[in-house]
């Protein structure tokens, strides 16, 4: 069975840059999660989606940083402008049913802001 | 404010040697606990879960964990580490709005 996907698995990009990354969570799963690893700050949990829904976005650092479910087999983490702060691991999760603490992640994509 | 603690930063082992990652954590009700690791490069892989009945749950990769009430702990052992065991360890607890508390994680490295 596939496993969360997510693309790229590595993006290297310029301050101010905009950066998309993006999300196919396991076929049947219904909550996903996006999560920031730093060495700084451990791992953070950005946002979390029920049915496509966002749930709870209270750890999005700021304006800056947006994400969407536009279906059940998709999601996207958009950050613009980019700043090199927000250079990281960013993993999408996703979790059965009712299940949201049993999470499945992705490989995670780690980005870098120069 | 439930909480899920690590005590140890880093540990390295010998080769063949057993091993025990500590792990603490703080909630009223029953909690549901998981252990999970991450290996270079990787994302989180789950290795064991926690829901209720026998306290010894085996994983996968030769890991299990025990869960004592008593101590509010869910350590992570396995009788003999292997080279490839070397990566970081994160405890994690279902929290009181059903989501995930990580602890901040352990990383193990392996002497040959």
């Amino acid at each position: 069975d596939a496993g969360v996907i997510q693309s790229p698995r590595h993006e290297v990009t310029e301050m101010g840059q905009e950066v998309t990354l993006r999300c196919k969570p396991i076929s049947g799963h219904n909550s996903l999660f996006w999560y920031r690893q730093t060495m700084m700050r451990g791992l953070e949990l950005l946002i979390y989606f029920n049915n496509n829904v966002p749930i709870d976005d209270s750890g999005m650092p700021e304006d800056r940083f947006s994400a969407k479910m536009p279906n059940a087999s998709f999601s996207t983490l958009k950050i613009q402008p980019s700043e090199p702060r927000d250079s990281a691991v960013y993993f999408c999760a996703s979790s059965p049913g009712t299940r949201a603490y049993e999470q499945y992640f992705g490989p995670g994509t780690r980005l870098t802001v120069t | 404010a439930q909480s899920v603690t690590q005590p140890d930063i880093h540990i390295t082992v010998s080769e063949g040697a057993s091993l025990e990652l500590r792990c603490n954590y703080s909630y009223g009700a029953t909690p549901y606990l998981f252990w999970y690791v991450q290996s270079p490069g990787q994302g989180l892989q789950l290795l064991l879960k926690y829901f209720s009945g026998d306290t010894l749950v085996q994983g996968i990769k030769g890991f299990e964990a025990e869960f004592k009430r008593s101590q509010s702990s869910f350590n992570l052992r396995k009788p003999s580490v292997h080279w490839s065991d070397a990566a970081e360890y994160f405890c994690a607890a279902r929290d009181a709005g059903n989501m995930l508390t990580f602890g901040g994680g352990t990383r193990l490295m392996v002497k040959p």
